[in-house]
């Protein structure tokens, strides 16, 4: 497809399970971003990509958040025994040169019960 | 410590009024300011965008407002239409390099037939 595609769309997990999210950002995008939206809050910052060169991570809110990507292609977050404050929607986005014109996707519903 | 702050959680509109989406900041060398519209189930597409250098930024029926002295920028939508009802981001680029955006909780606009 021609836009940001993420899966999966809705995820509902126990308490201390691991999920993996994955991100398929538009082809030729250099930069990945990570944001998650937690209810009634707004978009928080979690883990940025450009390129080659070494993720910025400042935003990743406990050690139990990691995130990688190959090359220029697919992403995954990788959430390791969930909390039920983890439970947010997901949002990838993948920009071109522009850094301010991201494109995002639908994002990932991830409910921890 | 929020960086960008949407005051109003919620803003309702009749159809064909104009509807005005407020947002303010605190750093004064903020470099972009943008607003990204969501559609529930969907991810933030971009909409609007504006240099620090500018004042005011029109396209078709939006327009961005930035008052740089008095940190705050605003998005006018006129005339409103059902259409246009989703939840309105404000966002900041924090300087002119990769940084992420940084964004604020949204206004859920809801324009009125």
């Amino acid at each position: 497809g021609a836009g940001v595609s993420q899966s999966p769309s809705n995820k509902v997990t126990e308490k201390g399970k691991d999920v993996e999210l994955r991100c398929d950002p538009i082809s030729g995008h250099t930069a990945l971003y990570w944001y998650r939206q937690r209810l009634g809050q707004g978009l928080e910052f979690l883990i940025y990509f450009q390129g080659n060169s070494a993720p910025d991570k400042s935003g990743l809110p406990s050690d139990r958040f990691s995130a990688e990507r190959t090359g220029e292609s697919v992403s995954t977050l990788t959430i390791q025994r969930t909390q039920q404050e983890d439970s947010a929607v997901y949002l990838c986005a993948s920009s071109l040169v522009e850094v301010q014109k991201l494109f995002f996707g639908s994002g990932t519903q991830l409910s921890v019960l | 410590d929020q960086q960008v702050k949407q005051n109003s959680p919620s803003l309702s509109v009749q159809e064909g009024r104009i509807s005005i989406l407020n947002c303010d900041y605190t750093n004064s060398m903020f470099d972009y300011f943008l607003w990204y519209k969501k559609y529930p189930a969907e991810g933030p597409t971009f909409l609007i965008s504006i240099s620090s250098i500018k004042d005011k930024n029109e396209d078709g029926r939006f327009t961005v407002f930035l008052n740089k002295s008095a940190k705050h920028l605003s998005l006018h939508i006129v005339p409103s239409q059902p259409g246009d009802s989703a939840v309105y981001f404000c966002a900041v680029l924090p300087d002119s390099g990769n940084t992420p955006l940084v964004f604020g909780k949204g206004t859920r606009l809801s324009v009125i037939a």
